[in-house]
């Protein structure tokens, strides 16, 4: 079954700490790949994606994810955590002829100043 | 940059009761969606529809759920009969050309069902 694993319900940094957010999909064909972050009483927005090409993505807010074929995984990181990026993560994944978003459990992300 | 709105932003309604919770997606996105998310778990697919038909529907969308685009720029989830269970936030989506661009959220619509 299609299916987003994220390693982690709570992560908690500290300011200026790397943020690693962990996830992984299960299938042998690499699908399309999303992270998107919600704040509190809000919808989600996206923060950046993987579709082909270049498996190091940047995007908004300074993260960046690196898409690993061999690992199926699909990992959010930033280098220095800011209290603003306290949030909730989700990884999503959307396979090639489907037309849905998979999301992931989510990553709550404390950030301690 | 463009919305996807939703209203009502809360809604309470009585066990048994018909609820339509409404969406207007960005203009000309050709794709949409509804989600919903139940307290403290994860984001759920419920419908994707598409050229003015369901293009993919997730076991959670039952007979009790309906969609519709009755006028080119709104989009309407009913629920027939709610149950407690149906107690969750509705999010509305939009995509553009494809279904593999990024979804455009709106800001939800938070239904209790008593």
């Amino acid at each position: 079954a299609q299916s987003v694993t994220q390693l982690g319900s709570h992560v908690s940094v500290s300011e200026g700490a790397l943020v690693l957010l962990r996830c992984n999909y299960s299938s042998s064909v690499p699908p399309y790949l999303f992270w998107y972050v919600q704040y509190p009483n809000q919808g989600l927005q996206l923060l950046l994606k993987y579709t082909t090409g270049a498996t190091l993505v940047k995007g908004i807010n300074g993260f960046e994810a690196e898409f690993k074929k061999s690992e199926t995984s699909f990992h959010l990181t930033k280098p220095s955590a800011h209290m603003s990026d306290a949030a909730e993560y989700f990884c999503a994944v959307t396979y090639t002829g489907g037309f849905k978003t998979i999301f992931g459990a989510g990553t709550r992300l404390f950030v301690k100043a | 940059e463009p919305e996807v709105t939703q209203t009502p932003s809360h809604q309470v309604t009585q066990m048994g009761q018909e609820v339509i919770l409404r969406c207007v997606p960005i203009s000309n996105h050709l794709y949409f969606y509804w989600y919903r998310q139940i307290l403290g778990q994860k984001v759920e697919f419920l419908v994707s529809f598409y050229n003015n038909e369901i293009s993919e529907k997730s076991e959670i969308f039952d007979d009790q759920f309906s969609v519709e685009r009755p006028d080119g720029s709104n989009f309407t989830l009913k629920i027939r009969s709610t149950k407690l269970e149906d107690s969750a936030m509705y999010f509305c989506a939009s995509s553009g050309q494809t279904q593999y661009e990024k979804l455009f959220f709106g800001s939800g619509t938070q239904l209790s069902v008593l």
